[in-house]
């Protein structure tokens, strides 16, 4: 059975830095694209980017790059989201999502990390 | 960026009705569209993937359809399950992107 079980919840101050993980189960970590994917009432679900585990290949959204990082480490079948300094907007669900073989989809998700950041 | 609008934002149907939900991309992403399904504090979940095509496990009242730019998603007799929010995602550019979803209530 294929699961991604992420880290828990995180309350941050602004400045703070934090890093959240997703490992994966059930299936071959290294040959499936895991992606990161924000909630937030305003904006809905955005899409931050994805990495490629097997080789590290990562994608950013444009809306993203520079404020987090994407990493994986395959020997421990685990992805992570890393900020160095939280904003107050980074207040958000974070999931993970493994791409599907095709690429056409995501096909199972993580049951989601809450970051908040407030002083 | 691809921008996808989902139309209606909410809808309430009963029990037994057929629902259709319409997702419109701003540019052409040929049938590079999922569906997924959403209940309140759970992480979504895939429904529908190219478009047409149903995911393992998902009853076979969901079906999609479309390309290009106009894509439907059916529920064919809705049942009291499937109170939730539907949302559609577009796979064909960079950045990936979703639409803003429909809410489904039951009457």
């Amino acid at each position: 059975e294929v699961q991604l079980v992420q880290s828990g919840a995180e309350v941050k101050e602004p400045g703070e830095s934090v890093k959240i993980s997703c490992q994966g189960s059930g299936y071959s970590f290294t040959n499936s694209w895991i992606g990161w994917v924000r909630q937030t009432p305003a904006k809905g679900l955005e899409w931050m980017g994805n990495i490629y585990p097997g080789d590290s290949d990562t994608r950013y959204s444009p809306s993203f790059q520079g404020h987090v990082t994407i990493s994986a480490d395959k020997s421990i079948n685990t992805a992570y989201l890393q900020w160095s300094s939280l904003r107050a907007s980074d207040s958000a669900m974070y999931y993970c999502a493994r791409r599907g073989a095709t690429l056409e989809m995501f096909d199972y998700w993580g049951q989601g990390t809450l970051v908040t950041v407030s002083s | 960026d691809i921008q996808l609008t989902q139309s209606p934002s909410f809808l309430s149907a009963s029990v037994g009705d057929r629902v259709t939900i319409t997702c419109r991309a701003s540019q052409g992403i040929s049938s590079y569209l999922a569906w997924y399904q959403q209940k309140p504090g759970k992480a979504p979940k895939l429904l529908i993937y190219a478009a047409a095509t149903l995911h393992s496990g998902v009853p076979s009242r969901f079906s999609g359809s479309g390309s290009g730019t106009e894509f439907t998603l059916t529920i064919s007799s809705l049942q009291p399950e499937d109170s939730a929010t539907y949302c559609c995602q577009q796979l064909a550019g960079v950045p990936l992107t979703f639409g803003g979803g429909t809410k489904v209530e039951i009457k």
